[in-house]
């Protein structure tokens, strides 16, 4: 199994454009989650999707942030506007149990 | 306050040595533990996983849980250069199907040779 998927691994943007990342999880996985680590607050958990419905949006930091799963093997987090402060690495992850199992992560810039 | 805090380090530690990682939480309805290990520009992934208190071995790795006192710990016998890595420790809840996990924000570690 190729494991979790994220695309693009590196973007930089300017500030006020839309950004979409990318992310297929691993077949069979029914729980898909974003989650955004930063220095400063670490691993916060954005969203997740039970069966592709979204169960829990309560770490989406604002209405600038959205996040579709029209699938099971495909989910996207759009930010739009982005601003400087959402620089960060994003991280998409998908279990069957207990085990959350992380893609690479996508590097976020913002200028 | 954080539900779960971690102290952040760096810790360094020369190889061979025994390492204690730890965590405190603060929700009394955390009834799973684990430890994430994350490499440098990697995802983590899934070093350890308890269910409440006591001990759980694998090899070189000991995770204890003390519900009593909210205390997560990680210990790592004969560490080596390959465990330098960032730990996390994370909680989660039982609520039916529910699946949220909170990370502390995580301990760096450094073995050296």
């Amino acid at each position: 199994d190729a494991g979790v998927i994220q695309s693009p691994r590196h973007e930089v943007t300017e500030m006020g454009q839309e950004v979409t990342l990318r992310c297929k999880p691993i077949s069979g996985h029914d729980y898909l989650f974003w989650y955004r680590q930063t220095m400063m607050r670490g691993l916060e958990l954005l969203i997740y999707f039970n069966n592709n419905v979204p169960i829990d949006d309560s770490g989406m930091p604002e209405d600038r942030f959205s996040a579709k799963m029209p699938n099971a093997s495909f989910s996207t987090l759009k930010i739009q506007p982005s601003e400087p402060r959402d620089s960060a690495v994003y991280f998409c992850a998908s279990s069957r149990q207990y085990e959350q199992y992380f893609g690479p992560g996508t590097r976020l810039t913002v200028t | 306050q954080k539900e779960v805090e971690q102290d952040p380090g760096p810790l360094s530690v020369p190889e061979g040595a025994i390492v204690s990682l730890n965590c405190t939480y603060s929700n009394s309805a955390f009834q799973y533990f684990m430890w994430y290990r994350q490499y440098s520009r990697k995802g983590p992934e899934l070093l350890m996983y308890t269910y409440s208190s006591g001990n759980k071995e694998d090899g070189r790795f000991t995770a204890q849980v003390d519900k009593s006192s909210k205390y997560i710990s990680l210990f790592i016998r004969d560490s080596q250069p390959s465990d330098s890595a960032t730990y996390l420790c994370a909680s989660q809840m039982n609520s039916g199907g529910y699946q949220k996990v909170t990370f502390g924000t995580g301990t760096k570690l450094q073995v050296i040779p």
